[in-house]
């Protein structure tokens, strides 16, 4: 499994857009990039999965390099709801464990 | 908008007892997990489940755990003799067979499990 770095903290104010960088060095030719994100309290809830360059959807958008070692999670306009923790996961897909990291601890502000 | 349920929210148990976690996957999901986080920690996998029987197991899941689903909407987690390191909070969760290879999975709230 494709180990992943990402922030640990990230603080922005509500409206601004924020951008959560992923390192994936090591991400194999059949993985793909998952972002979850959770709430105190609560699972994990999928937000997006993209294989390369863009993959946009009603939440955020994921950017993808053509080298695919890093990926960036584009949450628009942020609100106080999207404090949350992030979680950038890699691995292939199907039936498969998903394997969390740390995360990245998101603080939006008024 | 279907969701995966959960109950207990909490349970207190004394080290030692016997624990059942229930859950009630999406209806058409076919795909069945459970994780665990202890506070303040990563979300860990415990077990994959599917045509009634594991898939795939972690090393946290050893002989204390099982699962089981019982009839057609249940899938239970059971811990034989619990202990203090098991408090966390269990989550589980499903996937449906024609999203599982988007790495889709549905989460449940958890149950909080606390170990006396």
């Amino acid at each position: 499994l494709a180990k992943t770095t990402q922030p640990i903290s990230m603080d922005s104010y509500e409206g601004q857009e924020v951008n959560i960088t992923c390192s994936h060095n090591n991400i194999a030719t059949n993985d793909y990039i998952t972002w979850y994100q959770q709430f105190p309290s609560q699972g994990p809830r999928f937000i997006i999965q993209g294989y390369k360059t863009k993959v946009t959807n009603e939440v955020a958008s994921l950017f993808i390099p053509a080298d695919r070692k890093s990926s960036t999670l584009s949450l628009p306009r942020v609100s106080l709801s999207d404090t949350a923790v992030y979680y950038c996961l890699v691995g292939r897909t199907g039936f498969q464990k998903l394997v969390f990291g740390t995360g990245t601890r998101l603080l939006v502000s008024p | 908008e279907p969701e995966v349920t959960q109950t207990p929210s909490h349970q207190v148990t004394q080290m030692g007892q016997e624990v059942i976690l229930r859950c009630v996957p999406i209806s058409n999901h076919l795909y069945f997990y459970w994780y665990r986080q202890i506070l303040g920690q990563k979300v860990e996998f415990l077990v994959s489940f599917y045509n009634n029987e594991i898939s795939e197991k972690s090393e946290i899941f050893d002989d204390q755990f099982s699962v089981e689903r019982p009839d057609g909407s249940n899938f239970t987690l059971k811990i034989r003799s619990t202990k203090l390191e098991d408090s966390a909070m269990y989550f589980c969760a499903s996937s449906e067979a024609g999203r599982v290879n988007t790495g889709e999975l549905f989460f449940g709230e958890g149950s909080r499990l606390t170990v006396l």
